[in-house]
């Protein structure tokens, strides 16, 4: 499967513990995205890596969650004392980054339950 | 603020209908707006509209964007049971933040056989 891949597909935590999320974009794409979606909305936009410099993050993004590329292929998503608004998809999405228009492709998410 | 607002928010038809699926938007350095469909699972990509690419087509599928009146539809001819998904329209900003992408909260769609 050449497409986005995300580990681990569904994670269940106690509120307080620290949690971390891997994405594998597709590999010729240098770009590389973190979205959030809660039930009934629309994802919502966390943080995006162009190779490895994380050129945005969103206010949504507490001092808590951090995100890397450390060279410039897969992703990590880190957040830390979970709280139960911490309770959502994470969704990671790819694009190649070049030439004028590029389409987001996302891969299947990781559930996260805060209990 | 930027704004993409998507309605209905839930429709259900029988197979065989015409559906139209409607995505207005307030976003400053508008630059492209793309429709997903959303299954039990991740977004899979289905179009992408811009100044130079304003109507797509795709078997029972199109859209097209209206850059003027700032708003965009998705129509699907003879719905099938395997259309039911949400249906999510997204618009990237250009300049600073480009790739970012703005969701509306998505159509529910619903077809019975």
């Amino acid at each position: 499967d050449t497409g986005v891949s995300q580990d681990p597909r569904h994670k269940i935590t106690k509120r307080g513990q620290n949690v971390t999320f891997r994405c594998d974009p597709i590999s010729e794409h240098n770009r590389l995205y973190w979205y959030r979606q809660t039930l009934g909305q629309g994802p919502e936009f966390l943080t995006y890596f162009q190779n490895e410099a994380q050129l945005e993050k969103s206010r949504l993004l507490s001092d808590r969650f951090s995100a890397e590329r450390p060279k410039g292929s897969f992703s990590t998503l880190e957040i830390q004392r979970t709280e139960q608004g911490d309770s959502a998809m994470y969704l990671c999405a790819s694009s190649l980054g070049q030439g004028t228009y590029n389409e987001q492709f996302f891969g299947p998410g990781t559930r996260l339950t805060v209990l | 603020e930027d704004k993409v607002v998507q309605s209905p928010l839930s429709l259900v038809v029988h197979e065989g209908d015409t559906v139209t699926l409607n995505c207005s938007y307030e976003v400053t350095n508008f630059r492209s707006l793309l429709w997903y469909k959303q299954e039990k699972k991740a977004p899979t990509f289905l179009f992408m509209l811009t100044s130079s690419g304003i109507e797509k087509k795709s078997g029972r599928l199109s859209s097209i964007l209206d850059k003027k009146e700032l708003f965009s539809i998705l129509n699907i001819t003879a719905t099938q049971t395997g259309d039911s998904a949400v249906y999510l329209c997204a618009v990237e900003r250009g300049g600073s933040t480009l790739g970012r992408l703005y969701f509306g909260r998505g159509t529910q769609l619903t077809v019975w056989p």
